[in-house]
């Protein structure tokens, strides 16, 4: 079967970093996105890898190793506001995307 | 700018009873999506369509449909709500045609089937 493994819950303190993992089994792969879901709002995109390596845009940066099946989404300085959902996804070989069940990350002062 | 604009944003509906959430986009995306978000779970596709007049089943099928008549509205229907069917749905949309395939969502409707 197809599987997105993300931790359930991280928390991080205001201006610190925070690295939040992804490991995915899919049936063939097309892309990995990383979506922010603040509470009771839609998902918005963030990133979208598709080779090997860090893609930084900002205090964000996604990083991909197809070999090992593995992404991590990196936020630096962290700000109140980054307190939401972050969501992994990857497009299978149909072009499908898979969803992980996403990462509650709270921020402390 | 609308984007994606879905209703009602939040419904009350009894058990046995049918429900159409509506869903229309003005940015001429050729594909849109209906999911679900339930705790703990990752989205979860319902149906899809890739363009007007075609549609496909997602992970997450049984107990709804929709039809795709146009480019821009994309409806799912409830025909006989239960209370499995409780949740927040989403409805999105992509451009097929850019490479990256990015998502556009809708603001969610919260439905809660007593």
């Amino acid at each position: 079967g197809q599987n997105i493994d993300q931790p359930t819950e991280m928390t991080a303190t205001e201006g610190a970093i925070v690295q939040i993992n992804c490991t995915y089994q899919t049936s063939g792969f097309n892309g990995l996105f990383w979506y922010q879901q603040h509470a009771g709002e839609a998902p918005t995109f963030l990133s979208y890898n598709v080779l090997d390596g860090l893609e930084e845009k900002g205090r964000f940066s996604s990083f991909l190793s197809r070999s090992k099946g593995y992404s991590y989404l990196l936020l630096k300085e962290l700000q109140m506001k980054d307190s939401a959902s972050y969501l992994c996804a990857v497009f299978d070989s149909n072009y499908q995307l898979i969803w992980g069940a996403g990462t509650k990350l709270i921020i402390k002062p | 700018t609308a984007g994606i604009t879905q209703a009602p944003t939040s419904q009350i509906l009894a058990a046995g009873r049918s429900m159409t959430l509506r869903c229309t986009q003005d940015m001429r995306h050729n594909a849109m999506y209906w999911y679900r978000q339930d705790l703990g779970l990752g989205l979860r596709l319902i149906h899809y369509s890739n363009t007007a007049g075609t549609t496909g089943k997602g992970e997450v099928p049984d107990g709804y449909s929709v039809s795709r008549a146009n480019t821009d509205d994309f409806p799912l229907t409830l025909a006989s709500a239960v209370p499995s069917q409780t949740s927040v749905y989403f409805c999105a949309s992509s451009d097929l045609a850019v490479n990256t395939g990015e998502l556009f969502f809708g603001e969610g409707s919260r439905l809660t089937v007593l």
